[in-house]
């Protein structure tokens, strides 16, 4: 089973509001990630969690605020976004942060 | 810097057609390949890798060859179906130490009936 399951699959938001994205995985893995996609573009690097700690944070503004409660669990929290934020938001694992990568189906967000 | 190169789309096929995907790339050493497929409104699903030279990768009818004289990874498909209609992501991560997954920038496929 490679399953990483995200919620919600749709999220609207204001620029004034805070919400969360929630990322889960029952694998096993013990690295965690974060992606923003935007339209017919590639995946982006925003941040890699090791053995529940951050370990890379590609440079994203502050109001993007990952959380891993767990090693099974990520969260991402959003405040104050802007509309360029807009995009989907996709979580991966891998075994290792060496390993191969398996993504969730995704958090399609808009910021109104 | 390491990169990935792939053709660019759409790939217009009727059914049945066979499939070739072009995908060339730049790193140093020995990298892992890989070839992740995103279906309309979805993520990314690993469809198949590879991690050294030679090594043929296949899943779902797809196969892609590790050639490390060509720095290639082309991808495969003897018979398309209106099903594989898809975005196509080649991509390639160093093997040393933590490395972030490159990737091409995506063929989109469209298969007709």
């Amino acid at each position: 089973d490679t399953e990483v399951t995200q919620t919600p699959k749709h999220l609207v938001m204001g620029m004034t509001n805070k919400k969360s994205l929630k990322c889960e995985q029952h694998m096993g893995h013990r690295a965690m990630y974060w992606y923003k996609q935007k339209a017919k573009k590639p995946p982006e690097l925003m941040f890699v969690y090791s053995y529940e700690k951050l370990s890379i944070n590609e440079s994203v503004p502050s109001r993007f605020s990952p959380e891993c409660p767990n090693s099974s669990l990520l969260n991402l929290h959003l405040h104050a976004l802007q509309p360029e934020d807009s995009a989907l938001y996709l979580c991966a694992s891998s075994k290792g942060d060496q390993e191969t990568q398996y993504f969730g189906p995704g958090t399609r967000l808009l910021v109104l | 810097g390491n990169s990935v190169t792939q053709m660019e789309g759409p790939v217009t096929l009727s059914e049945e057609a066979f499939l070739t995907i072009n995908c060339t790339y730049t790193a140093t050493g020995y990298p892992s390949l890989f070839w992740y497929v995103q279906y309309p409104g979805e993520g990314l699903q690993l469809l198949l890798k590879a991690t050294k030279a030679d090594d043929k990768g296949s899943n779902k009818g797809f196969e892609a060859t590790y050639r490390k004289e060509t720095t290639s990874f082309h991808l495969e498909k003897g018979s398309v179906q209106v099903s594989d209609s898809a975005v196509y992501f080649c991509a390639l991560r160093r093997n040393t130490g933590f490395q972030k997954l490159v990737f091409g920038t995506g063929t989109r496929l469209l298969v007709s009936p």
